[in-house]
């Protein structure tokens, strides 16, 4: 079964400072797309970050980065010069193409809640 | 540019309700679109996603039902609620590209 896991259910960090939060996935699939979603508290999903299994190079978004390992099946997220605006619930997830349905099929994490502290 | 949106935003029902929560989406055509709950303290479970008009496809058996009417509309209902449907329900649509786009969700909860 693919599975997505986020071992850290909270964290906090200064504001300016660098701070990273791990993911790591299980699948046996060679063809998916990894993705970091924030959810503020206004509840919004808000799409942070892709990164495309075939793709050697890490993505990078602003002040977000990711460290993606496919070998060891790991997906983290760096926020750099963290900003008071960037506290908030964050999910990794993993699309995969779902049997013949033509669809895909995403799957993801129970979160990090990230505060960013003044 | 794509839009989505849902309603209510937010709704407290009895148990043993019916329920019905509604996801439109602007700006595009044939999108695929899924419903998700959000528990507290969990992650997204996909509920139910839909590649067209009538073609519904669930994930986890419940007493919630989806259906798409129209290709933009896509709804969720029960017709009899329980304490565990309570949480936040979130709509979402792709089409060409491989990312999700999420509506506001609606907060729902069962006394």
């Amino acid at each position: 079964a693919q599975t997505v896991t986020q071992s850290q259910p909270e964290m906090s960090v200064q504001e300016a400072e660098t701070v990273t939060l791990s993911c790591t996935y299980d699948t046996s699939e060679s063809n998916y797309y990894l993705f970091w979603y924030k959810q503020p508290p206004s509840r919004q999903m808000i799409l942070v970050i892709r990164q495309e299994a075939y793709k050697q190079q890490n993505a990078t978004e602003n002040r977000f980065s990711v460290n993606f390992q496919k070998a060891a099946k790991s997906f983290s997220l760096k926020i750099s010069d963290s900003q008071l605006g960037d506290t908030a619930m964050y999910f990794c997830a993993f699309m995969a193409p779902w049997g013949t349905s033509g669809t895909y099929k995403y799957i993801f994490g129970t979160g990090t809640r990230l505060k960013v502290l003044a | 540019s794509q839009t989505i949106h849902q309603w209510p935003a937010t709704l407290v029902q009895p148990v043993g309700s019916p329920l019905s929560l509604e996801c439109t989406v602007e700006g595009t055509s044939n999108p695929n679109l899924y419903w998700y709950r959000q528990a507290a303290g969990r992650g997204l479970q996909l509920l139910f996603y839909s590649v067209g008009i009538g073609q519904i496809s669930s994930e986890v058996p419940q007493n919630l039902s989806a259906s798409r009417p129209q290709d933009r509309q896509f709804i969720l209902s029960s017709k009899k609620l329980l304490l565990s449907d309570s949480g936040f329900y979130l709509c979402a649509w792709r089409r060409d590209s491989y990312e999700q786009y999420f509506g506001p969700g609606t907060r729902l909860t069962v006394t």
